[in-house]
């Protein structure tokens, strides 16, 4: 059974590149959940996705940052513009049904560098 | 929102020994508690967790444990091993959101 992925696992952008972070939910898993990791600090939520819906994007910035998790294949982060501020490591989760209780499982995450 | 705080942010314990890493956060109506450990450059991975209609709970050798009036919970790791060195986060949930503490690093010294 194969876990959450991600890709790539390594990023490298210029200031004002597009990034495109994509995450494959573990099999038999509609919930997709991003969060941002800061150089020794914790994880902080982003944005809560089931299928083809934006369930919470409470925590993603306003501006420059969108996501998607379309009816087929995964979902996606979108990063635009980006700028040094942006490096990060950015993981996604799922979980089979998004109940309030349900453990969240993490992917390997994608390691943001913008130059 | 929720606001996890998390104590202490380093720990170093022999190997062998126990070590306790402790968790307050401040929404009454969260009732999930999971515990992550996250290895250097690695995934988090969930080692533990505990819903609020319980006060206790024990796997092997790791524990976690809930006052719900007082609102904190703690992870209790018995008889340590150098593998348990890691960065370990708790977090609190309440509607799919999980809001995390800034992580504890633990080193198990040989």
């Amino acid at each position: 059974n194969a876990g959450v992925m991600q890709n790539p696992r390594h990023l490298v952008r210029r200031r004002g590149q597009e990034a495109r972070l994509r995450c494959s939910p573990m099999k038999g898993h509609s919930h997709v959940y991003w969060y941002r990791q800061l150089p020794e600090e914790g994880l902080k939520f982003m944005v809560y996705l089931q299928k083809e819906n934006i369930i919470d994007e409470s925590g993603m910035p306003k501006e420059r940052f969108s996501a998607e998790f379309p009816k087929e294949g995964p979902s996606i982060l979108r990063i635009q513009q980006v700028v040094r501020g942006d490096s990060a490591a950015y993981f996604c989760a799922s979980s089979p049904s998004g109940s309030a209780e349900e453990t969240q499982y993490f992917g390997p995450g994608t390691r943001l560098l913008v130059l | 929102g929720e606001n996890v705080e998390q104590h202490p942010s380093t720990l170093s314990v022999q190997e062998g020994d126990s070590a306790v890493i402790k968790c307050t956060y401040s929404d009454s109506a969260s009732n999930y508690f999971p515990w992550y450990k996250q290895e250097l450059g690695k995934r988090p991975q969930l080692i533990i967790d505990i819903r609020s209609n319980v006060g206790e709970k024990k796997d092997q050798r790791i524990a976690v444990t809930l006052n719900k009036t007082a609102k904190h919970f703690s992870l209790h790791i018995t008889e340590t091993q150098p593998e348990d060195s890691a960065v370990y986060f708790c977090a609190a949930s309440r509607s799919n959101q999980f809001y995390f503490g800034t992580g504890t690093s633990l080193t198990v010294i040989p």
